[in-house]
């Protein structure tokens, strides 16, 4: 059963880099044909997906977050980062990570959807 | 602003059905398939239905999923009050290039 789990400081000033690891157990981040993305939910609102690495460091992130978002990957620990730069009071909310799998239909990938979730970490932005 | 867009809320007696609806367009829903998503009250959003209409295992055949056009549908039969939750849809925008959720709709059982 694979297992991912955030981390990372609960509260980051404005202005500043928010940083967070999401750690997978219960598998190898490099196994399979898997993304791992970075989802976020401002609270009482809904989801916004951040963005996505797969093993081989390929990246894709949302166009309205593309300048401040970096997402890496470390094979060798099981884990993957988020990196959140010059953030505001409107970046606070749950930060989740997720394992996000595709199917794929004659040679073309028909869907991506999140099949494990990590619990969810609150990161508020203050001063 | 979300491109999918779903019923802030939907309510039935416990045993009863309810339907909620996710509303996009060509670029996301008409091409691409859809999942949905349940999170129940604190806790982090769990897989429902993919590919439109697959259950991952575990998940009760009361949870049905469906496609038509540029909609699609999440169905719950024999409604249990511990299906009170948040539900969402999404799917990949191949115009936006992201990955986009539904409003969300929360379901009350009465």
């Amino acid at each position: 059963q694979v297992q991912l789990q955030e981390s990372g400081p609960g509260l980051v000033k404005p202005s500043q880099t928010l940083s967070l690891t999401c750690t997978v157990s219960g598998g190898s981040i490099s196994s399979g044909s898997y993304y791992w993305s970075w989802i976020r939910q401002p609270a009482g609102k809904g989801l916004e997906w951040i963005g996505r690495i797969y093993t081989s460091g390929s990246t894709n992130y949302n166009p309205s977050l593309k300048s401040r978002v970096t997402i890496s990957v470390d094979t060798s620990k099981n884990q993957f980062s988020l990196k959140l730069s010059s953030v505001t009071a409107a970046d606070t909310a749950v930060y989740y990570c997720a394992r996000e799998a595709i199917t794929m239909v004659r040679g073309v990938i028909a869907a991506y959807y999140f099949d494990y979730w990590g619990q969810g970490t609150l990161v508020t932005v203050s001063s | 602003q979300s491109v999918l867009t779903q019923p802030p809320s939907v309510s039935a007696a416990p045993g009863q059905k309810v339907t909620i609806s996710c509303s996009g367009s060509s670029s996301n829903i008409g091409n691409n398939y859809v999942s949905w998503y349940q999170q129940l009250p604190g806790t982090a959003p769990k897989l429902l239905i993919y590919d439109n209409n697959k259950r991952p295992s575990g998940i009760p055949d009361r949870f049905s999923g469906s496609k038509s056009g540029t909609s699609a549908t999440l169905g719950i039969t024999g409604l249990q009050t511990g299906d009170e939750a948040d539900y969402y849809c999404g799917t990949w925008d191949s115009s936006l290039s992201e990955n986009v959720f539904g409003t969300g709709t929360k379901v009350t059982v009465l």
